[in-house]
């Protein structure tokens, strides 16, 4: 079965700083690997998939990296909305890695 | 509108049945893979289960292999989850989710991007 490690698991940031969550598959997965973001009492939403493909309608400041087993998670400028959980996932055996939740410093 | 809406949560005891339905809405469903996901309070998302679009492939996660069934009526739009056998662990929101496709230089990506709002099912004394 594949592993999903997300890193780390809650950061702090501010409104406006470059934030990067890693996302390690046990072993190669390609670009089969999905990005999502979910907010307190509310479904995840879709952000990039295949690795690297900007869901219509996700702001361009998300963008995605990686192939094999290591993978990003970039926000290029946090903004205030952006505060929330994100999860990685595989699209092989569907698996979702632990969480990164991003919090307000 | 693209919509999904769980229906059929509640409480449970253990060693209980519950079936869950999702309604889909605004898309032809027939043409997609569902799925279903769960959310145990305070953890992290984990997929349970889901079916081809003829109904024909099904699978699982192991922890719910021979308790859970999933099936869907094209006729009806709708997805659904039967549980039986309910456990304190399967104790979760439980979320259906549209699964698409993009085209791959072997095969295809698949990617959840219609989720509904969930529905409860607590398994409890």
């Amino acid at each position: 079965d594949i592993q999903m490690t997300q890193s780390p698991s809650s950061l702090s940031a501010s409104v406006g700083d470059r934030v990067t969550i890693t996302c390690r598959a046990s072993q190669s997965i390609s670009s089969y690997l999905n990005w999502y973001q979910q907010k307190p009492g509310k479904a995840p939403k879709l952000l990039i998939y295949a690795a690297s493909s900007l869901q219509s309608g996700v702001p361009s400041r998300f963008s995605g990296s990686g192939s094999g087993t290591d993978f990003t998670l970039t926000i290029s400028s946090l903004q205030p909305e952006d505060f929330a959980t994100y999860y990685c996932q595989q699209s092989y055996s569907k698996g979702f890695g632990g969480g990164t939740k991003v919090e307000i410093k | 509108e693209v919509q999904l809406v769980e229906s059929g949560g509640g409480l449970v005891q253990p060693g209980g049945s519950l079936r869950l339905s999702c309604a889909a809405s605004g898309f032809t469903f027939s043409s997609y893979w569902m799925s279903w996901v769960r959310q145990a309070p305070g953890k992290g998302l984990e997929w349970v289960a889901n079916i081809k679009q003829d109904g024909s492939e099904k699978y699982y996660v192991d922890s719910v292999k021979g308790r859970f069934t999933i099936s869907r009526d094209n006729a009806k739009n709708s997805l659904y989850l039967q549980m039986n056998s309910l456990r304190a662990e399967d104790t979760a929101v439980y979320y259906c989710a549209r699964e698409s496709i993009a085209a791959a230089w072997a095969g295809y990506y698949y990617y959840m991007d219609v989720w509904g709002k969930g529905t409860t099912v607590t398994v409890s004394s």
